[in-house]
């Protein structure tokens, strides 16, 4: 079955700082991979996905992701976080040909 | 296009009360998809529609809840009779391509009192 795994369920980091957020993956097959984030009262906002290609992604509000397959990790990073970066991140797996599914979050919060 | 629209974005109600919720995908979009979002489970897909055919229900809870897709561009979602347990936040999503990226409604907060 397709699964992914984030491992924290909180990440903070100093405003200016590099951030990183941890997922994993397990998949049969290629996996098809995204990011999502969530601010409060909002719906899930997609940021960047990976299908096939280069192993880094690029996405929305300087977001970027690397692909290691043999790791079979997706970490999603920023090389400068912003205060309103603070935020709850969901990573997801492609699952059947239609439906994702989403790792449990993890909480983004960036100091000033 | 303004994505997908969902109303009421709140809903406080009386358990045994009929709830329905409602979605406007984005137009285009084939797929359509709907969520519940608790603290506990965090996101579960409930069901999803194929151009206005519903495909997999597997995540519905219980006969309680229903959903509908009578057109491209509306979807209702029903709980009938409502529960304090079924309180959460119910999110519709919409997407062009099998398998591709999903946006999201700003989502409807349910209060089951």
């Amino acid at each position: 079955a397709q699964s992914v795994a984030q491992p924290e369920d909180q990440v903070n980091v100093a405003e200016g700082n590099p951030l990183t957020v941890k997922c994993t993956y397990s998949v049969s097959g290629n996996p098809y991979l995204f990011w999502y984030v969530q601010y409060p009262n909002r719906g899930l906002q997609f940021l960047l996905k990976y299908i096939t290609g280069d192993n880094l992604v690029k996405g929305s509000y300087g977001f970027e992701a690397e692909f290691n397959k043999s790791q079979t990790s997706f970490h999603l990073k920023k090389p400068s976080a912003l205060v309103s970066d603070s935020a709850l991140y969901f990573c997801a797996v492609r699952r059947g040909y239609s439906t994702l599914t989403f790792g449990k979050g993890t909480m983004l919060l960036v100091s000033p | 296009d303004a994505g997908v629209i969902q109303s009421p974005r709140h809903e406080v109600t009386e358990m045994g009360q009929e709830v329905t919720l409602r979605c406007k995908p984005i137009s285009g979009h084939d797929y359509l998809f709907w969520y519940r979002q608790t603290m506990m489970r965090g996101l579960e897909l409930l069901i999803y529609f194929n151009n206005n055919v519903p495909i997999d229900d597997s995540g519905m809870p219980e006969d309680r809840f229903s959903a509908k897709m009578p057109n491209a561009s509306f979807s209702t979602l029903k709980i009938q009779p409502s529960e304090p347990r079924d309180s959460a936040v119910y999110f519709c999503a919409s997407s062009l391509l099998s398998g591709g990226e999903q946006y999201f409604g700003p989502g409807t907060r349910l209060t089951v009192t």
